[in-house]
């Protein structure tokens, strides 16, 4: 079955840490996303890539940092910048780049700080 | 930016009610797309309806969009206890990279 796989679903950071979320795609989708998502909200953008080797920050990209070397790969580091880390983080895909396509999400990585 | 605003922040029914939820949005948009959240869980899309469309249906859902007023409305039909979840409005705003921004969603409860 096609889809997204994030990776760990519990994550904990202890102070000064950098950690990496793990997601992978195997639906062959040019765009992949990663966002936030704190209690009681929306979803925040944090990055997204619309093609292999080339991504671009969101809203919050402060304190995170991508890569895109792989179609099917987009790992996400919480670096120990990000003052505020805990919350839960859900990577999407879509066919292509910008919002005309649905988006299809994980089940998502939370983050707590130790 | 949070575009979408849902209302209801909360809605709690019975099974085989009817369950409505709205979504009001500030700027113009490409389309407009719904999402449902089980707890704990990634985002499902349920239905996209583009700003030339006026309804759209499947299965259960019925949305419709006025982009007059700026808003649009998820209608659930008949509800069973497995839509018990968060629903989310996402807008496709019509300029620049046309991001998809999400609401702060309507928490569903159908008790049996």
């Amino acid at each position: 079955d096609g889809g997204i796989t994030q990776s760990p679903k519990y994550l904990f950071r202890k102070e000064g840490q950098n950690v990496t979320l793990s997601c992978e795609q195997n639906l062959n989708h040019d765009a992949m996303y990663w966002y936030r998502q704190d209690p009681g909200q929306g979803l925040r953008l944090i990055y997204y890539s619309q093609i292999v080797n080339d991504f671009q920050k969101g809203d919050i990209a402060e304190g995170y940092s991508v890569s895109r070397e792989k179609k099917e790969s987009f790992p996400l580091t919480v670096t120990s910048a990000q003052k505020n880390p805990t919350a839960f983080y859900l990577c999407a895909s879509s066919t292509t780049g910008g919002s005309s396509q649905p988006q299809h999400f994980g089940d998502g990585t939370r983050l707590s700080i130790l | 930016s949070q575009q979408g605003e849902e209302d209801p922040q909360a809605l709690s029914i019975q099974e085989g009610e009817n369950a409505t939820m709205n979504c009001s949005y500030k700027t113009s948009i490409n389309n407009l797309q719904w999402y449902r959240q089980n707890s704990g869980r990634g985002l499902v899309h349920l239905i996209l309806i583009r700003s030339n469309e006026r309804e759209k249906h499947s299965g259960r859902l019925r949305v419709t969009l006025d982009t007059s007023k700026k808003s649009s409305s998820l209608l659930i039909t008949a509800s069973r206890a497995a839509d018990t979840a968060s629903y989310f409005c996402a807008t496709a705003p019509n300029t620049g990279f046309q991001k998809l921004v999400f609401g702060t969603g309507t928490r569903l409860l159908v008790s049996p």
